[in-house]
């Protein structure tokens, strides 16, 4: 089965810049999340969607980040206007959701931004 | 925030020798994962254990969890140097939205 599919593997831009990233889950998973991972930590959850809608965007920065999941299928993730900080590496991940009682995620190759 | 945290922050071992993480973590959850973490790659599922679960195993892998302790740990038999990376517990705290809470890490290297 095909895996969860990221665009684009690395971006530099400057700050105050826009960027946007995009994910493509696997077939039939119904929990896509974005994680933000800075060097040397652990992965920090941004948004977490079922299906179309959003379940959780607590930690997402709503001033500057925004993200949507059109037919809950594909996702983007965009930073408008990036800072400094935001250099990281964004993962995508998906998994079969919580109807199924199985929480197994399967994550992208991420998309390593750095923001000058 | 971190739900989990993982102990030690950093562990190096010779190829053949066991390695042991261990993972605290704060509130109620209905189960608790590891993921390995190539340099510079994407996360890889390794186990899960559910809450009413003490003990689980997969291959060189075995993961224990105490519910009491609110703690994990993941014992790696028998390493190579194929293991050398980055392991995180990531729990799915009860009474959310299935979440997947991960904790800061554990880098294991494996010298050959």
């Amino acid at each position: 089965e095909a895996g969860v599919a990221q665009s684009p593997r690395y971006k530099i831009i400057e700050k105050r810049q826009s960027v946007a990233f995009w994910c493509n889950p696997i077939s039939g998973h119904a929990t896509l999340y974005w994680y933000q991972q800075i060097l040397g930590q652990g992965p920090k959850l941004l948004i977490q969607f079922q299906n179309n809608g959003v379940v959780d965007d607590s930690q997402l920065p709503k001033d500057r980040f925004s993200a949507e999941r059109l037919k809950g299928v594909d996702s983007t993730l965009k930073i408008q206007p990036a800072k400094l900080e935001d250099s990281a590496v964004y993962l995508c991940a998906s998994s079969l959701g919580f109807v199924t009682m199985n929480t197994e995620a399967f994550f992208g190759q991420g998309t390593r931004l750095t923001v000058v | 925030s971190q739900q989990g945290e993982e102990d030690p922050q950093a562990l190096s071992i010779q190829e053949g020798e066991n390695a042991t993480m261990n993972c605290s973590y704060k509130t109620s959850i209905n189960n608790l994962q590891w993921y390995r973490q190539n340099s510079g790659r994407g996360l890889v599922h390794l186990i899960l254990i559910r809450s009413n679960e003490r003990e689980k195993h997969s291959g060189r892998l075995r993961v224990t969890l105490d519910t009491s302790k609110k703690s994990s740990s993941l014992l790696i038999t028998a390493s190579r140097a194929a293991d050398t990376a980055s392991y995180f517990c990531a729990t799915d705290p009860q009474g959310g939205s299935e979440k997947l809470v991960f904790g800061k890490g554990t880098k294991l290297t494996v010298n050959p």
